[in-house]
C-alpha cells in the first residue's frame, strides 16, 4: 500500500531533550515535506526537500532541522525541545510529475513537550 | 503573498442537508487548488482538486469549481451523511513552490 508513515503517534518529552520524528514514504516520491498544524493556524510549513540531499526552509523552520540522506526518509529533528513547538506534525510527499495532484500526508504525530 | 481564506468554523448540519464551505484565495498567476479533508484522528486526504479556471473536481460527492474571476474555490455537497464530519482545508501551490498554503480549517459535524 502507498503511504508515507510517521513515528511515533504521539509523543510526550522534557524541555531541551533531542527528539526525531521519523518519516518514510514507499513511492519513490521525489518531494517531502514538514507541516505542523496549531488551532487557528492551520497547517503551515517548517522544511521541504526537493531530493536527496536537496532540502530549504518553510515558513515556520525555528528550532526544527532535517535531512535527507535517502529518497524515502526525511527525518525532522528537534534539537532542543521547547513548550512552543508542542503541536500536531505531519510529513507529506509528491512525485515530480505530480504537482499538480497534491502531496500524500501521513497521520501525524502528536508532541507535547512540557 | 500567497493566501487561503476559507469561512470560520464550525459548521453543524443535519443529515442530508445542502453543504456550502466558502474558499477564497489571493496568488499571483494561476495555482492549483485543493480541498483536504481530515477525519477525527487521521491525517489528511486529498478531497479533490482542480487545476485550471472553471475546472471542476469532484470526488465522493463533494464538488468545488475554479473560479478565477472571483478566486473563489468553494466546496458544495448536495445531501451530507454523517460520516462527513470532519475539518475540510483549502489549499494552493504555486507553480514553482513546493509549498502548500493553506486555510484554517473548518470543522463540519453532522448529526443523525
Amino acid at each position: 500500500e502507498a503511504q508515507v508513515t510517521q513515528n511515533p503517534r504521539y509523543l510526550i518529552t522534557v524541555t531541551g531533550k533531542k527528539l526525531t520524528v521519523t518519516c518514510s514514504q514507499n513511492m519513490n516520491h521525489e518531494y517531502m515535506s514538514w507541516y505542523r498544524q496549531d488551532p487557528g493556524l492551520g497547517l503551515r510549513q517548517i522544511y521541504y526537500s526537493m531530493n536527496v540531499e536537496v532540502t530549504d526552509k518553510g515558513d515556520v523552520p525555528e528550532g526544527y532541522k532535517v535531512s535527507r540522506k535517502e529518497k524515502r526518509n526525511f527525518p525532522l529533528i528537534l534539537e532542543s525541545p521547547s513548550p512552543n513547538q508542542t503541536s500536531l506534525y505531519f510529513c507529506a510527499s509528491r512525485g515530480r510529475r505530480e504537482a499538480n495532484y497534491g502531496y500524500t500526508f501521513g497521520s501525524g504525530t502528536r508532541l507535547t513537550v512540557v | 503573498g500567497n493566501s487561503v481564506t476559507q469561512m470560520e468554523g464550525p459548521v453543524t448540519l443535519s443529515e442530508e442537508a445542502f453543504l456550502t464551505i466558502n474558499c477564497t484565495y489571493t496568488a499571483t498567476g494561476y495555482p492549483s487548488l485543493f480541498w483536504y479533508v481530515q477525519y477525527p484522528g487521521e491525517g489528511l486526504q486529498l478531497l479533490l482538486k482542480a487545476t485550471k479556471a472553471d475546472d471542476k473536481g469532484s470526488n465522493k460527492g463533494f464538488e468545488a469549481t475554479y473560479r478565477k474571476e472571483t478566486t473563489s474555490f468553494h466546496l458544495e455537497k448536495g445531501s451530507v451523511q454523517v460520516s462527513d464530519s470532519a475539518v475540510y482545508f483549502c489549499a494552493l501551490s504555486q507553480g514553482g513552490s513546493e509549498k502548500l498554503v493553506f486555510g484554517k480549517g473548518t470543522k463540519l459535524t453532522v448529526n443523525p
